[in-house]
């Protein structure tokens, strides 16, 4: 069954510190995984975009990571703000059939 | 401006009533979605289009109806047969299907309280 799970569920951090949000997949074929942030009340905003190919992509202070083989995923965050309190979503698509799983998310604080 | 409008962004209804929720881009996208998100849940799929006049059934579409006359437009009608209709809905486009690595361009939801 294709499935993503995101780890932490919910994670509160300091000011200026940096973490790492984790997403692990069952989905195959994998076509891509994308990263997403979404603030309260709000759309999810992407953030990133890898396919099998990218192991690495950057989007100013987050940093995507893929490992295909071991069918896992990381977003590092540096130097938090308190606007990157919100929620993040791991959201792998299927190749065959272009199904798009979500996982459920990693709700993270950031405290002043 | 360019982007992806959802309305209302509040919604109330009494149950039994159908009611309507409206999806509009101006991002000349060809395909268009729903979703469903529920506290502590990831995303699920309602329905989906990838062009004009075509649309299909997504994870969980029972007691919901779309239509895609228009391009720019994918309305979404939670029908009185929709048994827990409560929830924070989300309407998105891309390019082209997903596997395409397009970007996907979310609304601003649209929360939906049955009364």
């Amino acid at each position: 069954k294709n499935q993503v799970e995101q780890s932490p569920q919910s994670l509160i951090i300091l000011e200026g510190k940096n973490c790492t949000l984790q997403c692990n997949y069952t989905v195959s074929p994998f076509s891509n995984l994308r990263w997403y942030k979404q603030d309260t009340g709000r759309g999810p905003v992407s953030l990133t975009i890898m396919t099998f190919s990218e192991n690495t992509k950057s989007n100013g202070r987050y940093t995507a990571t893929l490992d295909a083989d071991t069918k896992q995923s990381s977003l590092h965050i540096t130097a938090s703000q308190l606007s990157d309190s919100a929620s993040y979503i791991c959201v792998v698509t299927e190749n065959r059939d272009d199904k798009i799983i979500f996982g459920k998310g990693t709700r993270l604080h950031i405290l002043p | 401006d360019g982007g992806i409008t959802q309305s209302p962004k509040y919604l109330f209804r009494k149950e039994g009533q159908n009611v309507t929720l409206s999806c509009e881009q101006n991002l000349n996208h060809d395909a268009m979605y729903w979703y469903r998100q529920d506290p502590g849940q990831g995303l699920r799929l309602i329905y989906y289009s990838h062009i004009v006049n075509d649309f299909q059934k997504g994870d969980i579409a029972e007691g919901y109806s779309v239509s895609r006359e228009k391009k720019e437009s994918f309305p979404l009608t939670v029908t009185s047969a929709q048994k827990n209709p409560t929830a924070f809905y989300l309407c998105a486009s891309s390019t082209a299907r997903q596997s395409y690595n397009t970007e996907a361009f979310f609304g601003q939801g649209t929360r939906l309280t049955v009364v």
